[in-house]
């Protein structure tokens, strides 16, 4: 068991949907991480926040919208993806950004096939 | 500028035998480096990071790791492997001001029986 959980692990949607994957951290941290994890490609870092305030945005397509309402809980909202959009999404945490050392722990990632 | 290289996308190894995963690092400053597993169908879990300390680190599941600066290495290495090692494994470099995390590419390490 991780201190981050994430929900659902496991969703299908179709290209018109509207869904929401969660993350929540019980490890007391600040900062928290979005990161797509597709076949045969590295690991892509989506969205940083710190405190609640996002600090990166790489290029994401609107489609994907975070939201970080408290620092212990962060949500990616879904809206008319792309069957390319099919994924592993990892979310992590990390003590804070900006500190020598910062370790990042991540979730068990949640499975999203579009269709 | 960081970067990280890992030298082999696939290892297979024989259980009980030894296992050695090669990762080069490209950094500008004195580097973070982290080793993390992944098991299938599972998120990534840290095995073990190195931040300055002593260059040898012990992990969990008996793995360790060597800072070699002037080979600019973090090779992973456990002296016997277990069925349950199989997994992809990925190495981790961050940038000195500890808020960007630059994986390697992966290798998938298989265990035969």
């Amino acid at each position: 068991e991780t201190g981050v959980t994430q929900t659902p692990r496991h969703l299908v949607m179709g290209m018109t949907n509207k869904k929401s994957l969660k993350c929540e951290q019980h490890l007391g941290h600040n900062a928290m991480y979005w990161y797509k994890q597709s076949a045969k490609k590295p690991l892509e870092l989506m969205f940083v926040y710190s405190l609640e305030e996002r600090v990166e945005n790489n290029s994401v397509p609107s489609r994907f919208s975070p939201e970080c309402p408290n620092s212990s809980h962060l949500f990616l909202h879904l809206h008319t993806l792309q069957p390319e959009d099919s994924a592993l999404y990892l979310c992590a945490s990390s003590q804070a950004l900006f500190l020598t050392g910062n370790t990042i722990y991540f979730g068990e990632g949640s499975w999203l096939t579009v269709v | 500028a960081q970067s990280v290289t890992q030298l082999d996308s696939h290892v297979s190894v024989s259980e009980g035998t030894p296992v050695l995963l090669r990762c080069n690092y490209s950094s500008s400053y004195s580097p973070s480096l982290f080793w993390y597993v992944q098991h299938p169908n599972k998120g990534l879990q840290l095995l073990l990071k190195y931040t300055s300390a002593a260059t040898l680190v012990k992990g969990i599941n008996g793995f360790e790791a060597e800072f070699k600066k002037s080979e600019t290495s973090f090779h992973l290495t456990k002296p016997s492997a277990h069925m349950s090692d199989a997994a992809e494994y990925f190495c981790v470099v961050s940038g000195n001001t500890g808020n960007q995390f630059y994986f390697g590419t992966g290798t998938s390490l298989t265990v035969i029986p």
